[in-house]
């Protein structure tokens, strides 16, 4: 069974960079899928924020593309997430998800990272 | 790219039918047959219910189900039942490997 971990700090100061870690066990980042991240601040919706093949060609979200910065490890079987200049607006449960263009069919349990000073 | 419009609430008594709508655009649900949906209970991931606009994965329920006409997706439950109280959003492929969710909408079993 596949699972995906977030990892990284809860606590991230505005004006820094928010970093996360996905590590995937129990499969291998293929090139059969994307590896993204979704976030979900307190009380909203979900958002997409970017998605990473296995050879590294990332794709962002226009609204967070000249924040957002994706890389894969495919030798740790990890994939990352950086988010500059961090606002509260940040605040937000952090999901990592395997899916393809149709479906999402893995999730990470969720990690929170809180912007605040 | 926009969110895909969903009501922000729907409510129904239990045994009731319900259907949640999700309207995109000609670049991304009438485009492509790949809307999903999911329910989210707090505090868990989503979970998977719908899938390339009406197919259901293996251990959904049959009585969720999807369909699709032009620019919007419904995802309609039949027998409501109490667990099905959770927020539910839709997903849609956008093109250019960019996807968008919908704004979520909260379904309540009265």
């Amino acid at each position: 069974q596949l699972q995906l971990q977030e990892s990284g700090p809860g606590l991230v100061k505005p004006s820094e960079t928010l970093s996360l870690s996905c590590t995937v066990s129990g499969g291998f980042i293929s090139s059969s899928y994307y590896w993204g991240w979704i976030r979900q601040p307190p009380g909203k919706g979900l958002e997409w924020i970017a998605s990473i093949n296995y050879d590294g060609a990332a794709y962002y979200n226009p609204s967070l593309e000249s924040r957002v910065t994706m890389s894969v490890d495919t030798s740790k079987n990890q994939f990352s997430l950086k988010l500059s200049s961090v606002t509260a607006a940040d605040t937000a449960v952090h999901y990592c998800a395997r899916h393809t263009n149709s479906q999402i069919d893995y999730w990470g349990q969720g990690t929170l990272v809180t912007v605040s000073s | 790219q926009s969110a895909l419009t969903q009501p922000a609430s729907v409510s129904g008594s239990p045994g009731q039918s319900i259907t949640i709508s999700c309207t995109g655009t000609t670049s991304d649900v009438g485009r492509y047959n790949f809307v999903c949906w999911y329910q989210h209970h707090p505090g868990k991931p989503p979970k998977l219910i719908i899938y390339e606009d009406t197919k259901r994965p293996s251990g959904v329920p049959t009585r969720f189900s999807g369909s699709k006409s032009g620019n919007t997706a419904s995802l309609t439950i039949s027998g409501l039942q109490a667990e099905d109280e959770a927020d539910y959003y839709c997903w849609s492929y956008a093109g250019f490997s960019t996807w968008v969710f919908g704004g979520g909408t909260k379904l309540t079993v009265l």
